[in-house]
């Protein structure tokens, strides 16, 4: 089975902090996916990487940045933390392009909580 | 127009029902479709991938219409443990590279004893 592992379920920070979320898979799968998901908004895709040190904008990237240095990892940062980016934040991640049949594996999530 | 709609929901049901929902896509190019169901304050986990020919997976049957670019997922004999939100997912190749996975809004189902 897959295994996409987030490394906090639970996460409180202060207002103007860095933050980090980590993601890893165990799957050797070229695309990772951060999303975030809202009360009334759905699933809203922030940045996603199809190669090591390859990242593209996704529908919400503003406030965030993304670092993917190893195939397995895929960071999401939080620059300087703001109440509206309390959420709670999923990683996925996919196999290639050419399986394009291949469902996107999901992190068990981190509900992050900016005071 | 949103990319993926689904029924508002919610749907209440009693133990046994059979329950369908619904989804529409608007991107015609969209290549691969699947629904994932959600429990409460847990990430999505898929439930089936929807082929052009329809398939089943137990009391779970998924139904798919290019033509009208319309998603179906039937849920025959329904137990309390069928109770979740049920997204309705999307896939579109982008040029060259990656995918873009677009999620419904989601349908939220309750099974009643």
């Amino acid at each position: 089975d897959v295994k996409v592992t987030q490394s906090s379920r639970y996460l409180v920070k202060r207002t103007g902090e860095k933050v980090f979320l980590e993601c890893v898979q165990d799957m050797d799968h070229e695309n990772m996916f951060w999303y975030r998901q809202d009360p009334g908004l759905g699933l809203r895709l922030i940045y996603f990487s199809y190669d090591v040190k390859m990242k593209e904008k996704g529908d919400i990237p503003e406030g965030y940045s993304v670092s993917r240095e190893k195939k397995e990892r895929f960071s999401l940062i939080l620059e300087s933390a703001s109440t509206n980016q309390t959420s709670m934040y999923l990683c996925a991640s996919s196999p290639d392009t050419s399986s394009y049949n291949s469902p996107l594996h999901f992190g068990n999530g981190t509900r992050l909580t900016v005071t | 127009r949103k990319e993926v709609e689904q029924d508002p929901g919610p749907f209440n049901v009693p133990e046994g029902a059979t329950v369908a929902f619904n989804c529409t896509y608007s991107n015609s190019a969209s290549q691969s479709f699947f629904w994932y169901r959600q429990d409460c304050r847990k990430e999505p986990k898929l439930l089936m991938s929807v082929y052009s020919s329809g398939n089943e997976d137990g009391r779970f049957t998924a139904q798919l219409n290019r033509a009208s670019q319309y998603i179906s997922l039937l849920i025959r004999d329904s137990k309390l443990s069928d109770s979740a939100t049920y997204l309705c997912v999307v896939n579109l190749v982008r040029d060259n590279y990656g995918q873009n996975f677009v999620f419904g809004p989601g349908t939220r189902l309750s099974v009643l004893p």
